[in-house]
């Protein structure tokens, strides 16, 4: 198994639609979890941090569920600008790298 | 703002070529990483440096070697170059502590012929 896993996609919705992306990870012991925003041909940001239960920033909302070992990202009102590649990053306190989903891209239609 | 930078964004090398790629930071990161992307793949961590002259291997370390002899300039070096190391090579920093926020550089397409 994979230790990050995502929907590749695209997800393709509406302006003002409501989108959710799951990401579920296989190590157990991953404390704190991340979503960096990739747009086309350039390089990651960070969008959020996921340290308890969840996040909430304006339209973004993640979410972590450990016993089912997976975290989601939640967009309220999309918008042309959110259209790009979604990375879901568990962090290893143990390794001191990330290891990075291989993303799941999302295109936003007017 | 933190600013990564990466030493050429296009570059095109024949199969047993010696490729060096440097990557600098100006925000005095401990840490430093270097990443391959792919299609379908996603990133993959090649090596990874947390202190000068210190370095450690990441997932995919095969072919590749490091080097950090500045803090501020992390390089990577494809001994021999390959057809199947064209990718899209990123580099990162962090500050010590955490390794969440990653700060990439703009990344360098190396295409081997």
């Amino acid at each position: 198994r994979k230790e990050v896993e995502q929907d590749p996609g695209p997800f393709n919705v509406p302006e003002g639609a409501t989108v959710a992306f799951n990401c579920t990870y296989s190590n157990s012991a991953s404390q704190s979890f991340f979503w960096y925003r990739q747009d086309c041909r350039k390089e990651p940001k960070l969008l959020m941090s996921v340290y308890s239960s969840g996040n909430e920033d304006g339209r973004f909302t993640a979410q972590l569920n450990r016993a089912s070992q997976y975290i989601s990202l939640l967009i309220r009102d999309s918008k042309l600008s959110d259209s790009a590649t979604y990375l879901c990053v568990p962090l290893d306190t143990g390794r001191r790298a990330l290891t990075f989903g291989s993303g799941t891209r999302l295109q936003v239609q007017p | 703002d933190v600013k990564v930078t990466q030493s050429s964004r296009y570059l095109v090398k024949r199969t047993g070529e010696k490729v060096f790629l440097e990557c600098v930071q100006d925000m005095d990161h401990e840490n430093m990483f270097w990443y391959r992307q792919d299609p379908g793949l996603g990133l993959r961590l090649i090596y990874f440096s947390y202190d000068v002259k210190m370095k450690e291997k990441g997932d995919i370390p095969e072919g590749y070697s490091v080097s950090r002899e500045k803090k501020e300039r992390f390089s990577l070096i494809l001994e021999s170059a390959s057809t199947n190391q064209t990718s899209m090579y990123l580099c990162a920093s962090t500050q010590n502590g955490y390794s969440y926020e990653q700060y990439f550089g703009p990344g360098t397409r190396l295409t081997v012929t």
